[in-house]
């Protein structure tokens, strides 16, 4: 079984409407986060979090929300979602220091029409 | 703010050749820089690591170089296979190690 699941894969959603993206873990690491990915542009992080009461934004978290249900759980919220975030999204695990290597869902790609 | 520049150009060689992906970052001194593959429409996957510290570092057909008065890493892939073919991507720790920067990455193509 994979180690970093995401739910859904694909996601084709309407201008407006409310979207959750799931992300689940079995690697027992405390950090997670949410990235979105758009061609051209790299990976960008949106949030992450140290632990189930740590929640920090990224650089780009303007119109996300995000929930650390538990340590193996962190859901990422479109609260109204509009075309600019037509975009594939990740979710990642890290063990933290010293190295921080990160372990990557499959993605979500989300399409906003 | 950190940055990171990969050459945004793919790569195209020829199956046997030495792929070569280059990464520069400013406006930084990182501790450590990572290197990670993404094929398309999954998720990167981590394959090397390099410290401050350290000039070079090997994995099998892997050599990453990593010089900081340059603020340049280079990604050496040996003997290269058509299935060697995905988008590499560079990553750095931020001031405090707390995040990870990544670069756009660098699309490599190896004919057969």
């Amino acid at each position: 079984d994979a180690d970093v699941t995401q739910t859904p894969r694909n996601r084709i959603t309407k201008t407006g409407k409310r979207i959750m993206l799931e992300c689940s873990q079995t690697k027992g690491h405390d950090r997670m986060y949410w990235y979105r990915q758009d061609p051209g542009l790299g990976l960008r992080l949106i949030y992450y979090s140290f632990d189930v009461k740590d929640i920090n934004k990224g650089e780009i978290s303007d119109g996300y929300s995000v929930s650390r249900q538990a340590q193996a759980k962190f859901s990422l919220s479109l609260e109204s979602a509009i075309p600019n975030q037509t975009a594939l999204y990740f979710c990642a695990t890290s063990a933290g220091q010293p190295y921080n290597e990160q372990f990557f869902g499959p993605g979500t790609r989300l399409t906003v029409l | 703010s950190q940055k990171i520049e990969q050459n945004s150009e793919a790569l195209n060689i020829q199956e046997g050749k030495t792929a070569t992906l280059t990464c520069n970052y400013t406006n930084y001194s990182p501790a450590y820089l990572q290197w990670y593959r993404q094929d398309p429409g999954r998720g990167p996957v981590f394959l090397l690591l390099i410290r401050e510290n350290e000039k070079e570092k090997r994995k099998e057909r892997l050599k990453v170089t990593f010089d900081t008065t340059l603020k340049q890493s280079l990604f050496h892939i040996t003997a290269s296979q058509p299935a060697d073919s995905a988008t590499y991507l560079c990553a750095l720790d931020d001031t405090g190690g707390f995040k990870t920067i990544f670069g756009a990455g660098t699309r490599l193509f190896v004919k057969a």
